[in-house]
């Protein structure tokens, strides 16, 4: 139980062009969930906070219009980097939180690897 | 701001020897620690945690140690095999849910 999907793996686009990354909770509920990056060799940040319903709470320093979130329904949040850059190339992990769970355990996603070119 | 932070960057082990993988915290709110594994090229994995209340947590293979005295945590691995190669991180929370993530050690095992 408690499995967190991400589509895709990996994907390759042309600079200047936006990408979408899909999370999901595949047998959970997940109110929360939250969107990670990582380079190479480095741990996970945070970006932000996905709030089913409502709008994303975003970290201090990044930027909001650029990594724009959707989390429509308890089982699917949304990632879409706008304007894709080579700098935003990193491995993108999503989390979730089972609603129904003690309400603090993280779900972790196998990740998302964005090459920008 | 507060960060969590890894003494060591690399820990090579022998294959069967004892792991032990160190980390220190600095906010003092911290109340839960999460110990994760990543293997390349995928998404953390769950190892162990442990609430600040306790000092000591098992699991299979696993040991957590808390010192909220000198805010230092520690993951101890039993008999380090070479499926145990991987990138370690721990975590902690203040509440609120988000975590913070350590720098991460990088576990090698020699045959």
């Amino acid at each position: 139980g408690a499995v967190v999907s991400q589509h895709p793996s990996w994907v390759i686009c042309k600079s200047g062009t936006s990408v979408k990354i899909e999370c999901r909770s595949l047998d959970f509920q997940a109110t929360t969930m939250f969107w990670y990056r990582q380079f190479p060799k480095q741990s996970l940040m945070l970006m932000a906070t996905s709030n089913e319903g409502s709008k994303a709470t975003y970290e201090q320093g990044v930027e909001k219009d650029k990594f724009l979130i959707n989390h429509a329904s308890l089982t699917l949040s949304t990632l879409t980097v706008t304007s894709a850059h080579p700098e935003d190339s990193s491995f993108y992990i999503c989390s979730a939180i089972n609603s129904g769970g003690a309400g603090y355990e993280q779900y972790f996603g196998p990740g998302t690897r964005l090459t920008v070119t | 701001g507060e960060s969590v932070g890894l003494h060591l960057p690399t820990l090579s082990v022998q294959e069967g020897d004892n792991s032990i993988i160190n980390c220190a915290y600095s906010n003092s709110a911290s109340d839960y620690f999460i110990w994760y594994k990543q293997e390349s090229g995928k998404g953390p994995q769950f190892i162990i945690d442990i609430r600040s209340n306790m000092d000591k947590r098992q699991g299979q293979r696993v040991t957590v140690l808390l010192n909220k005295t000198v805010k230092h945590l520690s993951l101890q691995i039993a008999a380090t095999q070479p499926g145990d190669s991987a990138v370690y991180f721990c975590a902690e929370s203040g509440g609120g849910n988000k975590l913070t993530f350590g720098t991460g050690t990088q576990l090698k095992v020699e045959l």
